[in-house]
C-alpha cells in the first residue's frame, strides 16, 4: 500500500519571502505521479503542480518549484515570493500509474497549513 | 462549465439515519472518488471507481456503499449514520490517472 506522509502540521512565512513544504511518500511502484493541492479557506482544492516519476527534471509552475527526490522518494514544494494569496492548507497526493489492484487510487497526506504574514 | 456537483451542501442527521450524498461530473471523466477530510487527517479516500461499472474501497470504507450508477453519477450511501461519519465529504473526478483531479465543493455532514 501506498503512504503519503506531510511532516510539517503548520508553517508560517513573511510575505515575499520563500518556504518549502516537505512531502515523503512510501511506494513499491515505479510509475506513478506527485501531485501538491491547494486548499484555501473557500475549501475548493486546487491543483499546483504536479510530476511524473519518470521525469528527472523537476517541475515549476510560475512561483512554485518541486525537489523531487526519486530515490528518496521525497517531493517537497517550494513556494518563492510568497503571497498573502498563497494562505491555504497544502496537501501532497500520488497515484499509481501501474496497471493493477492500486491503479488510479489517489492518496493525500495530512496537509500542512501554511501561513503568510504581512 | 459546471465541473463537479455535489449535494446537499449541507446535512444534519440523526444517529441510525440513512442518507445518499449524490455526486455528478459533466467532463466525460472516467475515475471518481469520494473523500472524507477531518481535522488533521486530510483526506482520506472512501471508495473510487476507475470506470463505469467498476468500484474500489479505499482507506475507510466501512460504514458507506457507493454506486456508479453511469459515467456521470457516482453516488455515496451511509446505511446507518454514526456520529463518528460527521465530516466534510469531497468528491472528486480526474479524467485519466495522470490527469488533474477536479473537486466537488463538498458537503458538510453531521450526525447527532
Amino acid at each position: 500500500a501506498q503512504t503519503v506522509t506531510q511532516s510539517q502540521p503548520e508553517m508560517s512565512v513573511q510575505e515575499a519571502e520563500t518556504v518549502t513544504l516537505s512531502c515523503t511518500y512510501d511506494t513499491s511502484e515505479n510509475n506513478y505521479y506527485l501531485f501538491w493541492y491547494k486548499q484555501p479557506p473557500s475549501r475548493q482544492m486546487i491543483l499546483v503542480i504536479r510530476q511524473e516519476a519518470y521525469k528527472q527534471q523537476n517541475a515549476t509552475e510560475n512561483r512554485f518549484s518541486v525537489n523531487f527526490q526519486k530515490a528518496a522518494k521525497s517531493f517537497s514544494l517550494k513556494i518563492s515570493d510568497s503571497q498573502l494569496g498563497d494562505t491555504a492548507m497544502y496537501f501532497c497526493a500520488f497515484i499509481n500509474m501501474n496497471y493493477g489492484g492500486s491503479q488510479g487510487n489517489l492518496i493525500f497526506g495530512k496537509g500542512t497549513k501554511l501561513s503568510v504574514k504581512p | 462549465n459546471a465541473g463537479v456537483t455535489q449535494t446537499p451542501k449541507f446535512q444534519v442527521l440523526k444517529t441510525g439515519q440513512s442518507m445518499t450524498l449524490q455526486c455528478a461530473q459533466d467532463m466525460n471523466h472516467n475515475s471518481m472518488y469520494w473523500y472524507r477530510q477531518d481535522p488533521g487527517m486530510g483526506l482520506r479516500l472512501i471508495y473510487y471507481s476507475a470506470s463505469e461499472g467498476t468500484t474500489d474501497k479505499g482507506e475507510v470504507p466501512n460504514g458507506y456503499n457507493v454506486s456508479r450508477l453511469n459515467k456521470r453519477e457516482f453516488s455515496l450511501r451511509l446505511e446507518s449514520a454514526a456520529p463518528s461519519q460527521t465530516s466534510v465529504y469531497f468528491c472528486a473526478s480526474m479524467a485519466r490517472v495522470k490527469d488533474e483531479a477536479f473537486f466537488g465543493q463538498g458537503t458538510r455532514l453531521t450526525v447527532v
